[in-house]
């Protein structure tokens, strides 16, 4: 079975400033995809990024970015100049290209941008 | 354009009492939908899924159920529910085109049994 370890349950950042968010995953899959999603205080879920595990290059969106370690199974995000928006809980989630039916989830890191 | 429904918003519930929980989607045809269960510091666990009408995957044993009666409704229910219910239930679904594509997630209900 796939795990997503998140092993940090809460962070803080300042305005402006850069803050990285960890993700491990096991799996003996070779394809497949990864994501993290942002809720924020209204709890609803939303896409941030998403990596393709056959794609070297790392996937990025605006302010936000990914490290995908492959072989190390990491998949860390980063958000640059962080704003009071994004504060929020942030999950880092896996599939299967072959096998999956449906994403299985990390635990969260919460995360307080402060000004 | 496709939007997902999910009500109630909150609900509080005697120990014991009975559950329905209703999703709906609009503006796609035979989603596979899904329903999560958000509890304080355990992430979202995946608790149904289906691909078709009548067509229901459970992933982990527990005191609910759910049904598809038709195909853009998914409905999440319990004859009995007990104290550790209490959860935020997240409805959502996909095309089911790929494993890559993104999740579309309701608002969730917030629930709380007493």
């Amino acid at each position: 079975a796939q795990t997503v370890t998140q092993s940090q349950p809460e962070m803080s950042v300042q305005e402006a400033e850069t803050v990285t968010l960890s993700c491990t995953y096991d799996t003996s899959e070779n394809n497949y995809y990864l994501f993290w999603y942002k809720q924020p205080p209204s709890r609803q879920m939303i896409l941030v990024i998403r990596q393709e595990a056959y794609k070297q290059q790392n996937a990025t969106e605006n302010r936000f970015s990914v490290n995908f370690q492959k072989a190390a199974k990491s998949f860390s995000l980063k958000i640059s100049d962080s704003q009071l928006g994004d504060t929020a809980m942030y999950f880092c989630a896996f599939i299967s290209s072959n096998s999956g039916y449906a994403l299985n989830f990390g635990k969260g890191t919460s995360l307080l941008v402060t000004p | 354009s496709q939007t997902i429904h999910q009500w109630p918003a909150t609900l509080v519930q005697p120990v014991g009492s009975p559950l329905s929980l209703e999703c709906t989607v609009e503006g796609t045809s035979n989603p596979n939908l899904y329903w999560y269960r958000q509890a304080a510091g355990r992430g979202l666990q995946l608790l149904f899924y289906s691909v078709g009408i009548g067509q229901i995957s459970s992933e982990v044993p527990q005191n609910l159920s759910a049904s598809r009666p038709q195909d853009r409704q998914f409905i999440l229910s319990s004859k009995k529910l007990l104290l550790s219910d209490s959860g935020f239930y997240l409805c959502a679904w996909t095309t089911g085109r790929s494993a890559g594509e993104k999740l579309f997630f309701g608002s969730g209900t917030q629930l709380s049994v007493l």
